[in-house]
């Protein structure tokens, strides 16, 4: 079963817009990460945040990690056409496995 | 350094056949973890391998197994196939157990006819 979900499934945005998507748990976790992945190929991973922190930056990316509601964001600012991915929000429940959402598909037009 | 590197990239085979699948960590890294991906199902871990020891498995059937050699390679195998079994095959390598983040191969995409 997935850990797991985000939200929305699927977004559409204007190139120069912010794209934030959602993700909701279970249980506990011990790290949250965020992987993006272009057209089927293998994941690239994007942000560690842990379960201590409640927000972390990466150039254009901005994660937030709401423990009490078992809740992450994720948000891309200024975004480009290269943006356009499947974003995975994934759990470590301190069992060194990787538990995975459906995802959200962002779509960037030009 | 390399990344991940996983062979083949493609492969077709028949129901009822075996496969193997291979797998190379960035040098260095010594947690090997493979992961099914599929379009009803998503992204489901099957197994970890540190230290030439599977040390987690997923919720698979015993027709999916692995092994790690020496030099952290990884190779998982499936046998006799189901349709079901189609999916894209990533393997994730780490610096150690619990080091974090996961670094994916470009995944080998097996479809079972």
């Amino acid at each position: 079963s997935q850990q797991g979900e985000e939200d929305p499934q699927a977004l559409s945005i204007q190139e120069g817009e912010n794209a934030t998507m959602n993700c909701s748990y279970k249980t506990s976790i011990n790290n949250l990460q965020w992987y993006r992945q272009n057209s089927g190929r293998g994941l690239v991973h994007l942000i560690l945040i842990r379960s201590n922190e409640r927000e972390k930056h990466s150039g254009r990316l901005r994660v937030t990690l709401d423990t009490s509601k078992k809740s992450s964001s994720l948000l891309i600012t200024a975004s480009r056409a290269a943006d356009t991915a499947s974003y995975f929000c994934a759990t470590d429940v301190n069992d060194y496995k990787l538990s995975f959402g459906a995802g959200t598909t962002v779509t960037v037009r030009a | 350094k390399a990344g991940v590197t996983q062979t083949p990239r493609y492969l077709i085979k028949t129901r009822g056949q075996q496969v193997t699948l291979s797998c190379s960590p960035i040098s260095g890294h010594r947690s090997v973890s493979w992961y099914q991906q599929t379009p009803g199902q998503g992204l489901q871990f099957l197994f970890e391998y540190f230290s030439e020891t599977q040390r987690n498995k997923g919720n698979f059937p015993g027709r999916f197994s692995g092994r790690q050699f020496s030099n952290s390679r990884s190779e998982m195998n499936v046998s006799t196939l189901e349709l079901g079994d189609s999916a894209l095959y990533l393997c994730a390598s780490s610096l150690g157990r619990g080091e974090g983040e996961q670094y994916f191969g470009p995944g080998t995409r097996l479809t079972v006819t």
